[in-house]
Formats: structure tokens, sequence, C-alpha cells
């Protein structure tokens, strides 16, 4: 069983285009995360949700837009494609949001690859 | 420069070594301290935390914490070709769960 599961695995496509990618965790969890992964390995957050709120928003361009259709669920739509867009996007979830550590639980990423 | 710096490796070594794995840190609020191991096309999993500073064992893994020197480290005693891997550190002030991570350290420990 998949805890966090991210689809598609990989994503090929031209610069300009629309993409999104879904994220889907089974743990019970009320977080859910966006992060990038550079060719570099440097991961960094992009967004959270918390029970469908927005409480992370990190300097990110508005071309990309996460939707959280119920906590399970978080998906990345990613309009106008460009170069530098090119990463691993990993979504993670943790049980909540606040106070002592809550671990973060990640799928094993979307590698969007722009031509 | 980066919150929070990691020496990229490659690391090599023989399979049976200690390894130690470091990161330095810039943010005198970060008060919880984590190591997250990637394996290649994986995401990363999480090894262990500490909070504040001090020493934490947990089998062959030790995570050490030195707040004054804002230095942190990862201790692999008797190491095995499956912990062959990127190892990223990551830490957070505690007032949230925003993580800043470090850029990871690509460990391979050969036969």
């Amino acid at each position: 069983d998949t805890a966090v599961s991210q689809t598609p695995k990989y994503l090929v496509t031209q610069m300009g285009n629309d993409k999104s990618i879904k994220c889907e965790q089974n743990l019970g969890h009320d977080t859910m995360y966006w992060y990038k992964q550079d060719s570099k390995k440097f991961l960094k957050i992009m967004f959270s949700y918390n029970n469908k709120e927005l409480i992370i928003n990190e300097t990110v361009p508005n071309r990309f837009s996460p939707k959280s259709p119920d906590k399970a669920h978080l998906n990345l739509h990613i309009n106008s494609l460009e170069l530098g867009d090119s990463a691993v996007y990993f979504c993670a979830s943790s049980l909540g949001d606040r106070g002592y550590v809550q671990p973060q639980h990640f799928g094993d990423g979307t590698r969007l690859s722009i031509l | 420069q980066k919150e929070v710096e990691q020496d990229p490796g490659p690391l090599s070594v023989p399979e049976g070594a200690i390894v130690s794995l470091n990161c330095t840190y810039s943010n005198s609020a970060f008060q919880y301290f984590m190591w997250y191991r990637q394996y290649s096309r994986k995401g990363p999993e999480l090894l262990m935390y500490t909070y504040s500073s001090g020493n934490k064992e947990d089998g062959r893994f030790t995570a050490q914490v030195d707040k004054s020197s804002k230095y942190i480290s990862l201790f692999i005693r008797d190491s095995q070709p499956s912990d062959s891997a990127t190892y990223l550190c990551a830490m957070f002030t505690g007032g949230g769960n925003k993580l800043t991570f470090g850029t990871g350290t690509q460990l391979k420990v050969e036969l």
C-alpha cells in the first residue's frame, strides 16, 4: 500500500504547455506539501495545505497553482511551462503542522522535463 | 548563500567504515534537526530527528547537534552498501512545519 502516491511519475512536455500533477495520501494526515528538487538535489518547499487551507506559500511564480479538493489530495497545476520548471516535484504529508515534530512522508516524485 | 550548507560529495567509503555527514546553518532560530535518506529515484525518508543540542542514537546511526557552532552531524557505524544514498539534513524553527533542507551529500559504500 503506497502511503503518498503521485501521478504521473514522468512528464515530458513542450515549453508553453499547461500540465497537472496529482497527489494522494492514505495516511489520514491533515497536512500536505509540494516541494521542488532541482538537478543539484536541493529540495525547496513550494506550498503547504492543512485541512484544505493554504498555510505555506513560498515565493513561487503565479503559473503554479495548488488545489486541495479534500485533505487526502493535493494537486499542482502549472501554466505556461518554462525550461526552468524542469525538476523533480515531490508531494509529502504529515499528521499536522504545529508544535512538536511532525515527520513528513514523501512520495516518489514526478520527473518533469521541458523540451 | 543558502541557510543550510552541506557538502554535496560524492563521498565514497569501504564497507564497514564509519561515515560522518555534516551540515552547517546560519539561522539561530532552528530548533528541530532532521536527517533524511533518499535513494535514487525515490522520495526522502526520515531517518532521525533531534531537538536542540545533544546526541541521539538509533542502531548504527547517531545524530549530533551543536547549536553553539550551528553544526549538525550524522554518524553511520559499520556502513553497508545498502546505506548508499543521498543524505539530506533538514531543520525548522518549531513555529510551524516548514522544513529548510541542505543540498544533500551523496554517499557510496563499496564492497
